[in-house]
């Protein structure tokens, strides 16, 4: 079993741009959260996928969005890229229907210069 | 709202020793709460994880517990090494409108002296 994957591991872009992260859930997983690391804090809830609809939404603006796929797996986009947008972004999978704990992949750091 | 508060945010301890990490939360109406490592620019492993019905849960040198009651949450490391330096992240998950996220604390840095 591969676990939760995330794709790139690292990235650094301009200001301005826009970005696709990537998450494989883990093997018979079906729901997908997204959360944003900044240095020294806690993770943060930006949103949750389950079915190819985002089900919750945690205090992020629009720039940031998301999609799921029939296969379960998402993506998680930011456009107009801000400096304060550097962080560790992290992908977690979970069962909805024995959703019990989620099990989260190794993370994305993304760099704005 | 829910808040999660980690005390203390960092400690250094020579190897062997037993020590405690605190976790705080201001609604007690959680799902469950976890404990979660988290090494340098890595992702979370999970440690522990207590359901909102149990008071304690154990795994080798580990041991957590739980008082829904006061909102209190410890993490007890028995004979610490190098090994466990890290930062420990506390985390309860609740329900709202049937999608379960995690609020976390921000977490104790831990070094591990040999």
């Amino acid at each position: 079993d591969a676990g939760v994957t995330q794709s790139p591991t690292h990235l650094i872009k301009t200001r301005g741009q826009q970005v696709t992260l990537r998450c494989s859930p883990k093997s018979g997983h079906d729901t997908v959260s997204w959360y944003q690391q900044a240095l020294g804090q806690g993770p943060q809830f930006i949103f949750q996928y389950y079915e190819e609809e985002e089900r919750q939404r945690g205090n992020f603006p629009d720039r940031f969005s998301g999609h799921q796929f029939p296969n379960y797996s998402s993506e998680l986009n930011v456009n107009a890229l801000l400096l304060g947008d550097s962080a560790l972004y992290l992908c977690a999978s979970s069962l909805v229907l024995t959703d019990t704990e989620a099990f989260f992949g190794q993370g994305t750091r993304l760099t704005v210069v | 709202k829910q808040e999660v508060t980690q005390i203390p945010a960092a400690l250094s301890v020579p190897e062997g020793e037993n020590l405690v990490l605190n976790c705080s939360f201001t609604d007690s109406a959680i799902y469950n709460l976890q404990w979660f490592r988290q090494d340098p620019g890595k992702g979370l492993t999970s440690l522990l994880l207590i359901q909102s019905s149990q008071r304690e849960q154990t795994s080798g040198r580990l041991n957590a517990s739980l008082d829904k009651s006061s909102g209190r949450s410890t993490l007890y490391i028995a004979a610490s090494q190098p090994g466990d330096s890290a930062t420990y992240l506390c985390a309860v998950r609740r329900t709202t409108s049937g999608t379960y996220k995690y609020i976390f604390g921000t977490g104790t840095r831990l070094k591990v002296l040999a």
